[in-house]
């Protein structure tokens, strides 16, 4: 069991359609991520999040639209997906400020793109 | 953050020692040492982390050179459970700035 929960853990979507993924943390975490992964590959930052405010983009296509509504949830929005998307999408939080502070990652939600 | 280097693949026989290398000649004095590890279909899930000194925790034992460019993470008593692809990281702080994976050891223990 993880302390960071994403649903849902499988998505299957068509290239038109609008789909959410979401991530909740409740360890009072301030800092929160989200990892793009493909088959066989290393995760890939796509996008931070501090103190609830967007911190980092790793130039990610605005087809994926992230929003920290407040600081336990984090939201992908995804919106006219293309099948190179397909991928497992894994959400991340950290304690903010001070030093060292480890990533803690939830199970990933799995998005096939048809 | 610095580039790290990590063997590919790694075997060890179930119930032995696991030591998993990792190079960061490039390291500057403020980076950390992270490991992760990611078992598959699963998230990447913590394992230890250092600065200069050796650390050790329930999950493994952390090395790092006295000059601090290589590091080697030592699960004990390695068993099936431990089969899976670990990353070693250097970043500075703690990962709040998003951490930058390489490919990682993949580790398959033995029965």
């Amino acid at each position: 069991d993880t302390e960071v929960t994403q649903t849902p853990k499988h998505l299957v979507m068509g290239m038109t359609n609008k789909k959410s993924l979401k991530c909740e943390q409740h360890m009072g975490h301030r800092a929160m991520y989200w990892y793009k992964q493909k088959a066989k590959k290393p995760p890939e930052l796509m996008f931070v999040y501090s103190y609830e405010k967007l911190s980092i983009n790793e130039s990610v296509p605005s087809r994926f639209s992230p929003e920290c509504p407040n600081s336990s949830l984090l939201n992908l929005h995804l919106h006219a997906l293309q099948p190179e998307d397909s991928a497992l999408y894994l959400c991340a939080s950290s304690q903010r400020g001070a030093g060292n502070q480890p990533q803690h990652f939830g199970d990933g939600t799995r998005l096939s793109i048809l | 953050d610095a580039k790290t280097t990590q063997p590919p693949s790694m075997d060890c026989a179930e119930g032995r020692a696991a030591n998993l290398p990792c190079n960061h000649s490039t390291i500057s004095g403020n980076e950390y040492v992270y490991w992760y590890r990611q078992i598959h279909s699963q998230g990447p899930q913590y394992i230890i982390h250092g600065l200069k000194n050796n650390e050790t925790n329930e999950m493994a034992s952390l090395i790092i050179t006295e000059d601090r460019k290589s590091s080697t993470l030592i699960l004990p008593h390695a068993t099936l459970r431990d089969t899976a692809v670990y990353y070693c990281i250097v970043i500075t702080g703690g990962g709040a700035d998003g951490l930058t994976f390489g490919k990682g050891t993949h580790l398959i223990i033995q029965p």
